[in-house]
């Protein structure tokens, strides 16, 4: 059974950097055709989809957030981690890490999910 | 971006109640769709990919449908534990988009 935990700091103040790792178990990062991603929910609002990394260390993020965020593996260490820099309050947020599943569907087209979520870990800016 | 809009943003339901919520996208992503249930305080779940398709474990009871913008995820028979808000969310582009959630309560 996989699993994902986030780690890292549940504070941060304004114009820091935000960093979090999320640790794989159960399965080897580098197998299959898995990517990694972060999502974030402010408390009470819906998700947010940060970005993702392949274990090749190829990335996509989201344009919203592209100037601020840098997602990277670590595959020795079956881990990949976020950096959010220059954050402010609008930032603080649940962030969650997450196993996305890429597929072949009948017509040969890729498709893909997320199956795999950590718990989720509370990250606030504030001073 | 792709927007995904959800109807209606919460509901109140009894047990055993037939639930439906629409899911519905900017522009068309196929059945690129997928559907997730979260708890309050959990982390979201998957219930269905690719529009229709039940991912393993997840009881009968919940179905999808649709393809192209609209998009419907049913619940035949709502049960005490089905408490809860649904995202949609679309696989079929960057960035990676979800509905705004809908609450399922109990009536």
């Amino acid at each position: 059974q996989v699993q994902l935990q986030e780690s890292g700091p549940g504070m941060v103040k304004p114009s820091q950097t935000l960093s979090l790792t999320c640790t794989v178990s159960g399965g080897s990062i580098s197998s299959g055709n898995y990517y990694w991603n972060w999502i974030r929910q402010p408390a009470g609002k819906g998700l947010e989809w940060i970005g993702r990394v392949y274990t090749s260390g190829i990335t996509r993020y989201n344009p919203s957030l592209k100037s601020q965020v840098t997602i990277s593996v670590d595959t020795s260490k079956n881990q990949f981690s976020l950096n959010l820099t220059s954050v402010t309050a609008a930032d603080t947020a649940v962030y969650y890490c997450a196993r996305e599943v890429g597929w072949i569907t009948v017509t040969r087209v890729p498709d893909y999910y997320f199956d795999y979520w950590g718990q989720g870990t509370l990250v606030t800016v504030s001073s | 971006d792709i927007q995904m809009t959800q109807s209606p943003s919460s509901l109140s339901a009894s047990v055993g109640d037939r639930v439906t919520i629409t899911c519905r996208a900017s522009q068309s992503i196929s059945s690129y769709l997928n559907w997730y249930q979260q708890k309050p305080g959990k982390a979201p779940k998957l219930l269905i990919y690719a529009a229709s398709t039940l991912q393993g474990g997840v009881p009968s009871r919940f179905s999808g449908t649709g393809s192209g913008t609209d998009f419907t995820l049913t619940i035949s028979s709502l049960q005490p534990e089905d408490f809860a808000t649904y995202y949609c969310q679309q696989s079929y582009s960057f960035p990676r988009g979800f509905g705004q959630g809908t609450k399922v309560e109990i009536k």
